[in-house]
Order: structure tokens, then sequence, then C-alpha cells
């Protein structure tokens, strides 16, 4: 079965510590992988993405991520985090074969204090 | 450029009602998806539409349907509502047809609540 997940449910960092999101899928066929931010009553906001090239791509607001073939991870980091990246994160997937349908994990809580 | 827009943003039905759930693509966008994020969950996939056919469907019983018009809008019904169909209902609209290169939009939601 096709499936996302994301272990962590909520993250509690600091303000200007680093964070890592972790996103791990199922897959024996090529995929195509995504960070979306989604604030409190909005919809979803993409952060980045990875469709072939470079393993390490770059988004919005100073987030990265990495493509781990053999891990089958994507998991998302940024060096320094800042009150306003308090907000629930999705790592979704499109596996080959399946048009543009998003498979989403079940989201990451990040709260950022001071 | 306007962006993706969704009406209404909130609806209170009960069970047994029927409900219509509206979305306007961004500008020049032929493809819509809707997607249906439950509390605490992440969105799920519930079907696409590429110049006014539908162009695969979730795992979403048929009462769930949906049509894109001319203008590229689109509608979600719901038939026969069940508690669990409360939700925050997402639709994202895309640019030429379904790869997955052409990203996806996503609406503000209509947030429906089934009593």
């Amino acid at each position: 079965a096709q499936s996302v997940t994301q272990l962590d449910s909520q993250v509690p960092v600091f303000e200007e510590a680093p964070v890592e999101l972790r996103c791990n899928y199922s897959s024996s066929v090529s995929v195509y992988l995504f960070w979306y931010v989604q604030y409190p009553n909005q919809g979803l906001q993409l952060l980045l993405k990875y469709l072939s090239g470079s393993t390490l791509v770059k988004g919005i607001n100073g987030f990265e991520a990495e493509f781990n073939k053999s891990q089958t991870s994507f998991h998302l980091r940024k060096p320094s985090v800042h009150i306003s990246d308090t907000a629930e994160y999705f790592c979704a997937v499109i596996y080959t074969g399946t048009a543009s349908k998003l498979t989403f994990g079940t989201g990451t809580r990040l709260q950022v204090t001071l | 450029e306007t962006g993706v827009t969704q009406s209404p943003t909130h609806l209170i039905k009960t069970r047994g009602q029927q409900v219509t759930l509206r979305c306007s693509s961004q500008s020049g966008h032929n493809t819509v998806s809707w997607y249906q994020q439950a509390l605490g969950q992440g969105p799920q996939f519930i079907f696409q539409y590429y110049r006014e056919e539908e162009n695969g469907r979730g795992n979403f019983p048929p009462r769930f349907s949906g049509l894109q018009f001319p203008n590229y809008s689109s509608e979600l019904n719901v038939n026969a509502l069940e508690l669990d169909d409360s939700a925050l209902y997402l639709c994202a609209s895309s640019l030429g047809g379904v790869s997955p290169y052409n990203e996806q939009f996503f609406g503000p939601g209509t947030r429906l609540t089934v009593l």
C-alpha cells in the first residue's frame, strides 16, 4: 500500500534552534515528494518539492529537505526557527502512475516558543 | 492574479442532508482536485477533474460526486451526509493536466460540520 508516515505528531522547539521534521514513505516505484505548511484556518502552502535532480532541495522561508531513496525518506530541516514557523507541516507524495494525486502524511505540529 | 477560492467558508448540516461545495480555480487552471481533511489528519484525495472529465478517484463512496464547468470552476456534492463527513474540504487547482510537475494551489477550504 502507498502510504506516508510522519512519526512525530508534535515537535516543540525554542526559537532560533534547529529543527528536523521526519517523513518516510512506502514505495516500490518512483516518487515525487512535497512538503506543505498549513497555518490555522488556512489552506495548504507549498514549501518545497523534489521532482528530479539534486537530492537536496531548498524551499521558501529558509526550509530545505533531502531525498534519500535508500531510506525512503524526505526529512524537512531548518537551521534556525522563528515564532512565525509555528504551524502544521505535511509531507506528501505523488506515486508514479497516479497522475497528480497527492498522498499525505498525518502532519507534524511545529510549536516554536521563546 | 486571483488565487483559488472556495465557498462557503463554513457550513452546518444534519445527517441525511445533501451539500454542495464550490471552488473557483486560479485563473487559467484547467485541473481541479478535491481533498477531505478530517480533524487531526492529513488531507485525503477524493477525486480530480481535468477539462470537465473525472480523472481519478480516491477511496470515497459514490455519494461523493463532482462537476467541473467550462470555466473550470468545480463543485463537490455529498449526498446522505454522515457524521464522519465532518471535515475541512480543500480544493486545489493546477495548470496543464495531471503531471506531478504542475504545482497544485490550494484554496482555504470549507469547514463542514454534520450534526
